[in-house]
């Protein structure tokens, strides 16, 4: 079947340092990869997406790119802020257009900006 | 804009007691709609989604159910609670237009069963 596989952390960085999260997936089909961030207390929020190899998506300076060969779309951050801190989650979803079926979710990064 | 709604937000309640958590959607019709369970340490799982009105399917066998009675209305029920029905429950939805393939989520259901 689906499966996500990322760190889980926590990741513990200080403030403006680079960040990046890794996220490995396999899917029996072509699948539509995301990131989903969820701050504390709250539901989860789309960060950003990709939909087909070597596309990336971008989002309040977050990035990732599909990378069919390899399997990944790790997410990154050139420098972070203490409001970063959250749990991010990787996604895919192997469906046509308009499917019904839910999304496979990795377990979830804990990642702790420290100022 | 569309939004989704659930409540109530933080529920306690006993083992052996009855649940109904409900989720409503605004904005957009005919949308395909989702509950996840978070449990504490794990990931989301997939409970039930639902393409249209009283159109279930149901991913994991549990002692929970859901219903829709309503185009843009998801029920999550169950009629006794176990310990392990603890988490946070949380609705989506998406749409069932080709190009869109995300799934939007609800604030969530904080459940302590005791």
């Amino acid at each position: 079947g689906d499966s996500v596989t990322q760190m889980e952390g926590p990741v513990t960085l200080s403030e403006e340092a680079f960040l990046t999260i890794n996220c490995t997936y396999t899917a029996t089909g072509y699948p539509s990869l995301f990131w989903y961030v969820q701050y504390p207390g709250e539901g989860l929020q789309l960060l950003l997406k990709a939909t087909k190899a070597d596309d990336k998506g971008s989002n309040k300076g977050f990035e990732a790119t599909y990378r069919k060969e390899t399997t990944s779309f790790h997410l990154e951050k050139g420098s972070v802020q203490v409001s970063d801190s959250a749990v991010y989650f990787c996604a895919l979803r192997v469906s046509p257009g308009g499917g019904a079926d839910g999304l496979t979710f990795g377990k979830g990064t804990h990642l702790i900006i420290q100022p | 804009s569309q939004t989704i709604h659930q409540w109530p937000a933080t529920l306690v309640q006993p083992v052996g007691s009855p649940l109904s958590l409900e989720c409503t959607v605004e904005g957009t019709s005919n949308p395909n709609l989702y509950w996840y369970r978070q449990a504490a340490g794990r990931g989301l799982q997939l409970l039930f989604y639902s393409v249209g009105i009283g159109q279930i399917s149901s991913e994991v066998p549990q002692n929970l159910s859901a219903s829709r009675p309503q185009d843009r209305q998801f029920i999550l029920s169950s009629k006794k609670l176990l310990l392990s029905d603890s988490g946070f429950y949380l609705c989506a939805w998406s749409s069932t237009h080709l190009i869109y393939n995300e799934q939007f989520f609800g604030p969530g259901t904080r459940l302590t069963v005791l």
